[in-house]
């Protein structure tokens, strides 16, 4: 079974550039998740999509990130504009439904200049 | 709001010797709870999950943990540590409270494997 696919896996940018990152969960996985990670930090949720309705998004810093998973199935998540403090992996889980095990994939590693 | 809570940034022990990684939850809700395992460049991977039909739950690796309500702790162990075991570690607390599950990670320990 293929895993959590993500792209790129590393971007570089300068500051007040915009920048986007896609994930493809695992088939028949309705639940997706983006979360952020700062270097040294743990994970932290910044939105959850049930299909392609919205969960939670109470973390996204919504003057800046956007996402979207218009069709249900991946999503694509986007910086503008980019900050230096936006410098992290940015990962993407997905489950088969609310409550079940999330499933990461490798993340995209994202520098601000 | 739930947080966890892991103790020690760095833990280092010998090949051969117990791992032992310390994590603990806070929440008013008997949450379920993960342990992850992270390799340099790489995605976070499940090691073992408690969802409150057992206390002790065993992983991959030879990885198992228990929780321990009276102790809001679900500390990670391994009697023989490997050489392959040096990775990050999390651990994660989350609840399906209203269909928000996003969980609710530690800061990781990072684990040291000595020859």
């Amino acid at each position: 079974e293929a895993g959590v696919a993500q792209s790129p896996r590393y971007k570089i940018i300068e500051k007040r550039q915009s920048v986007a990152f896609w994930c493809n969960p695992i088939s028949g996985h309705a639940t997706l998740y983006w979360y952020q990670q700062i270097l040294g930090q743990g994970p932290k949720l910044l939105i959850q999509f049930q299909n392609n309705g919205v969960v939670d998004d109470s973390q996204l810093p919504k003057d800046r990130f956007s996402a979207e998973r218009l069709k249900g199935v991946d999503s694509t998540l986007k910086i503008q504009p980019a900050k230096l403090e936006d410098s992290a992996v940015y990962l993407c889980a997905s489950s088969l439904d609310i409550a079940e095990t999330q499933y990461f994939g490798p993340g995209t590693r994202l520098l601000v200049l | 709001a739930q947080s966890v809570t892991q103790l020690g940034s760095h833990v280092s022990v010998s090949e051969g010797a117990l791992v032992l990684l310390r994590c603990n939850y806070s929440s008013s809700v008997p949450p379920y709870l993960f342990w992850y395992v992270q390799y340099p460049n790489q995605g976070l991977q499940l090691l073992l999950k408690y969802t409150s039909a057992a206390t002790l739950v065993k992983g991959i690796n030879g990885f198992e943990a228990e929780f321990k309500k009276s102790e809001t702790s679900f500390h990670l162990t391994k009697p023989s540590a490997h050489m392959s075991d040096a990775a990050e570690y999390f651990c994660a607390g989350g609840y399906s409270g209203g269909g928000a599950d996003g969980l609710t990670f530690g800061k990781g320990t990072h684990l040291i494997i000595q020859p």
